[in-house]
């Protein structure tokens, strides 16, 4: 299996609402990670986690709250958003963090902050 | 930290032109490259990488060329397809440090039939 995969596709939340978006690998990579993607703009590094251990958080309000329950999975909790909060998230994923390391990307979430 | 920065933020050229899309990086300490090419809807996919070791590399239509010392790195696209038609993102990263990659601002390319 060479794919990141990221459920739900969409998602669509009121500012009030608590919801979760996953991400899952299966090439043994010890590194993933979470992006924010507006649109026309590159992705924008939120956080990293290598060996299931956050080691980067580029100052992400406390809104996201990221979970690596292990070395396959990959979540970002959302509680109390706001609309400018609507974007696509990326997730990634690479063999280790902080190196010369191909990132793969997961296919987004496509998020709707109402 | 490292900034990229990414020229054209547009290209348009005709099918079986080239397209030729440059990056500058701050950072002397940066030292892997990737290219990444984005369709509309669908998710950053690299095309071709290259790392400060090296000075180009090719795969079929697709050439890197690094400038360690004027710290700028070009993509190169020949014969160009419709299906060529994306947003491309260079991106820089350092083999140690807080930043996993830096992405410059994106091409949009759009190749003509």
């Amino acid at each position: 299996d060479t794919e990141v995969t990221q459920t739900p596709k969409h998602l669509v939340m009121g500012m009030t609402n608590k919801k979760s978006l996953k991400c899952e690998q299966h090439m043994g990579h010890r590194a993933m990670y979470w992006y924010k993607q507006k649109a026309k703009k590159p992705p924008e590094l939120m956080f990293v986690y290598s060996y299931e251990k956050l080691s980067i958080n580029e100052s992400v309000p406390s809104r996201f709250s990221p979970e690596c329950p292990n070395s396959s999975l990959l979540n970002l909790h959302l509680h109390a958003l706001q609309p400018e909060d609507s974007a696509l998230y990326l997730c990634a994923s690479s063999q280790r963090a902080l190196t010369q390391e191909t990132q793969y990307f997961g296919p987004g979430t496509r998020l709707l902050v109402l | 930290g490292e900034n990229v920065e990414q020229h054209p933020s547009t290209l348009s050229v005709q099918e079986g032109d080239s397209a030729v899309i440059k990056c500058t990086y701050s950072d002397s300490a940066s030292n892997y490259f990737p290219w990444y090419k984005q369709e509309l809807g669908k998710r950053p996919q690299l095309i071709i990488d290259i790392r400060s070791n090296v000075g180009e590399k090719k795969d079929q239509r697709i050439a890197v060329t690094l400038n360690k010392t004027a710290k700028h790195f070009s993509l190169h696209i020949t014969e160009t397809q419709p299906e060529d038609s994306a947003v491309y993102f260079c991106a820089a990263s350092i083999n140690t440090g807080r930043r996993a990659l830096t992405f410059g601002s994106g091409t949009r390319l759009q190749v003509q039939p």
